[in-house]
């Protein structure tokens, strides 16, 4: 079968930098992205990896090992706006999104 | 770039009436469209995949007669909740496929949402 592992929530505090990881097990892999989902509103985009390797925007950087079959979102100089779910999902080799069941932060100040 | 709208934000209705919800791409043309809903406190549930000018393809578990899907334009996905009763009262949100966010073409940018609250 398909899975995404993510933590269920993190803790982290007020400008420091935290690490959500994700292991995938998916037939087949076209990429992966990190969506960023604020309470009560809908997913945006925070990134794409397809590409071994970290791929950086910002105070956002988002890494991909594909042997491993594992990423990390990396969010640098915290700030409480960041206080967030943040999704992961695979596209398998038909391009379906498969989704992670997201991981909640807590910035603390 | 890559704006998607959703129409209304926020239904609430009685208990056997049919609510729209219609899903928009604004900045870009987007020939599949995705639906979700998701419960408080839980993960985004694939309802269907929407096709422009073709049938949906719903996910197992999903009533097709219950759940209207239309995809009449590359801009335009609605989706029809009939017969409405209180366990549909959810968030619904749709999503649509191209380019122009940032992301691959692949990438799903998603709508706002719409709270359903059916008495």
């Amino acid at each position: 079968g398909q899975n995404i592992d993510q933590p269920t929530e993190m803790t982290a505090t007020e400008g420091a930098i935290v690490q959500i990881n994700c292991t995938y097990q998916t037939s087949g892999f076209n990429g992966l992205f990190w969506y960023q989902q604020h309470a009560g509103e809908a997913p945006t985009f925070l990134s794409y990896n397809v590409l071994d390797g970290l791929e950086e925007k910002g105070r956002f950087s988002s890494f991909l090992s594909r042997s491993k079959g594992y990423s990390y979102l990396l969010l640098k100089e915290l700030q409480m706006k960041d206080s967030a779910s943040y999704l992961c999902a695979v596209m398998d080799s038909n391009y379906q999104l498969i989704w992670g069941a997201g991981t909640k932060l807590i910035i603390k100040p | 770039g890559a704006v998607v709208s959703q129409h209304p934000s926020w239904v609430i209705c009685k208990s056997g009436t049919s609510v729209k919800i219609e899903c928009r791409s604004l900045d870009f043309q987007a020939t599949t469209m995705f639906w979700y809903r998701q419960f408080p406190k839980q993960s985004l549930m694939l309802m269907a995949t929407s096709n422009e000018g073709s049938k949906a393809t719903y996910e197992q578990g999903v009533e097709k007669d219950k759940f209207l899907i239309n995809h009449a334009s590359l801009t335009l996905s609605t989706l029809t909740v009939t017969s409405a009763h209180p366990e549909d009262s959810s968030f619904y949100i749709c999503s649509a496929r191209g380019a122009g966010g940032g992301g691959p073409e692949e990438t799903q940018y998603f709508g706002p949402g719409t709270r359903l609250l059916v008495l």
